[in-house]
């Protein structure tokens, strides 16, 4: 079983709808990112987080430590959203290593 | 302030040659990370480099090593290369007093390595 565990692995939405990826670890973990990358390469981290709940923008990103459970919502969905999300966590005394998971391949269709 | 680049962005070469990747971390940043990501593994850890030293590593074969300089800039380095290792080669860097504990990291664009 991998460490750390996304879904669903693939969402198709129509473009407004509010849209939440899951991300569910095993391990204890220092702190947890949520990662987008678009078609060709780059990777952004869109939050890191070692508790509660940020939000940039359209963005909202919560985690429950006691729960080993994280969620990233889209509010009002739009075509540019379109990318592959990545959960990744920083072990307890693993400093900078991330383990990742297998990424949700999100499309919003206008 | 620049963010992590990665040199060169797009690689070519031949089962069996070797290559080497670099990375010049967000300046004042002192640890960098390299992470490979295939579509069969997806990313996996390869290891860090702070002030100089390898501090972590993932669970990859001995043809994959790296260094890290007294600038901080990085190179990693794939000797007799495999079909295998095509993938995208990825390093992020993040300030750290070298205390254990976790920096937020921040991702270069990648080096695309095909091996035909």
């Amino acid at each position: 079983k991998n460490e750390v565990e996304q879904s669903p692995q693939n969402l198709t939405a129509q473009e407004g709808e509010f849209i939440t990826i899951n991300c569910s670890y095993s391990v204890g973990i220092s702190a947890l990112h949520w990662l987008q990358q678009h078609p060709g390469g780059g990777i952004v981290s869109l939050f890191m987080l070692s508790s509660g709940k940020k939000k940039h923008g359209r963005l909202i990103a919560t985690i429950n430590i006691q729960e080993k459970h994280s969620s990233l919502h889209i509010t009002a969905s739009h075509p540019r959203d379109s990318a592959v999300y990545i959960c990744a966590v920083a072990r307890n005394f693993g400093n900078e290593k991330l383990t990742f998971g297998t990424g949700t391949r999100l499309t919003i269709i206008p | 302030k620049a963010g992590v680049t990665q040199t060169p962005r797009y690689l070519i070469k031949t089962r069996g040659q070797q290559v080497t990747l670099s990375c010049s971390p967000i300046s004042g940043h002192r640890s960098v990370s390299w992470y490979q990501q295939t579509p069969g593994q997806g990313l996996q850890f390869l290891f860090e480099y702070f002030s100089e030293t390898q501090r972590n590593k993932g669970n990859f074969p001995g043809r994959f090593s790296g260094r890290q300089f007294s600038n901080s800039r990085s190179e990693m380095n794939v000797s007799t290369l495999e079909l295998g290792d095509s993938a995208l080669y990825l390093c992020a860097s993040s300030w750290t007093s070298g205390r254990a504990g976790y920096n937020e990291q921040f991702f270069g664009p990648g080096t695309r390595l095909t091996v035909l």
